[in-house]
């Protein structure tokens, strides 16, 4: 296990079009979260999954997005008809519930570009 | 809602001299505050942690709850520091979990 991956790493996509982006967080990793991060600007939160579990989902950005982590361990991030706003470097990141509280290991990032 | 400032986007310094970073926060219950340290072409990655009091790679940040800051500083700047900091604030326990990261400052370390 080399850490959190994500898949994919770019994505060109045209406006109106629906991109889904996978995760896979540290295997023993009970938690799992979604951050969005444009240009200048720090991670910021949209959701996150206890196991299977998502426990808060307020901050995704709007009804177009959506997460999913259906058997506690991957999770995918959907984006339906994207807009050219969305472009950004979509992060994933895992925790475990014990040992270091609440430090995260993020993933490289999805870089997704709206034509 | 809690939230985290960090007033400097760029700070610029030479090799040896100190650094500081600021960050301020906002909160009402008792927050667990982070530094995040993304170096060039790698991953964010977690630099310390206010809990564990502990010094790392030269850093060291102190929670101060009357001022609300949690400042990273280092005395004597390395080039191998430059990078970009994220200070975060998570809610302590469980419940509705919002991290929050403030936007990050650049460091620059020149020769």
């Amino acid at each position: 296990d080399t850490g959190v991956s994500q898949d994919p790493r770019h994505k060109i996509t045209k406006r109106g079009q629906n991109v889904t982006f996978r995760c896979d967080p540290i295997s023993e990793h009970n938690r799992l979260y979604w951050y969005r991060q444009t240009l200048g600007q720090g991670p910021e939160f949209l959701t996150y999954f206890q196991n299977e579990a998502q426990l808060e989902k307020s901050r995704l950005l709007s009804d177009r997005f959506s997460a999913e982590r259906p058997k506690g361990s991957f999770s995918t991030l959907e984006i339906q008809r994207t807009e050219q706003g969305d472009s950004a470097m979509y992060l994933c990141a895992s925790s475990p519930i014990a040992g270091r509280y609440n430090e995260q290991f993020f993933g490289p990032g999805t870089r997704l570009t709206v034509l | 809602a809690q939230r985290v400032t960090q007033p400097e986007k760029l700070l610029s310094v030479f090799k040896g001299a100190p650094v500081e970073l600021k960050c301020n926060y906002s909160y009402s219950g008792s927050p667990e505050l982070f530094w995040y340290v993304q170096y060039s072409r790698q991953r964010l990655q977690l630099l310390l942690r206010h809990i564990s009091r502990e010094s790392i790679k030269g850093f060291t940040a102190d929670l101060n709850k009357g001022e609300t800051s949690f400042h990273l500083k280092k005395p004597f700047a390395q080039e191998e520091d430059s990078a970009m900091y994220y200070c975060a604030l998570s809610e302590v326990g469980g419940g509705s979990y919002i991290p929050t990261f403030g936007r990050g400052t650049s460091l620059i370390v020149h020769p």
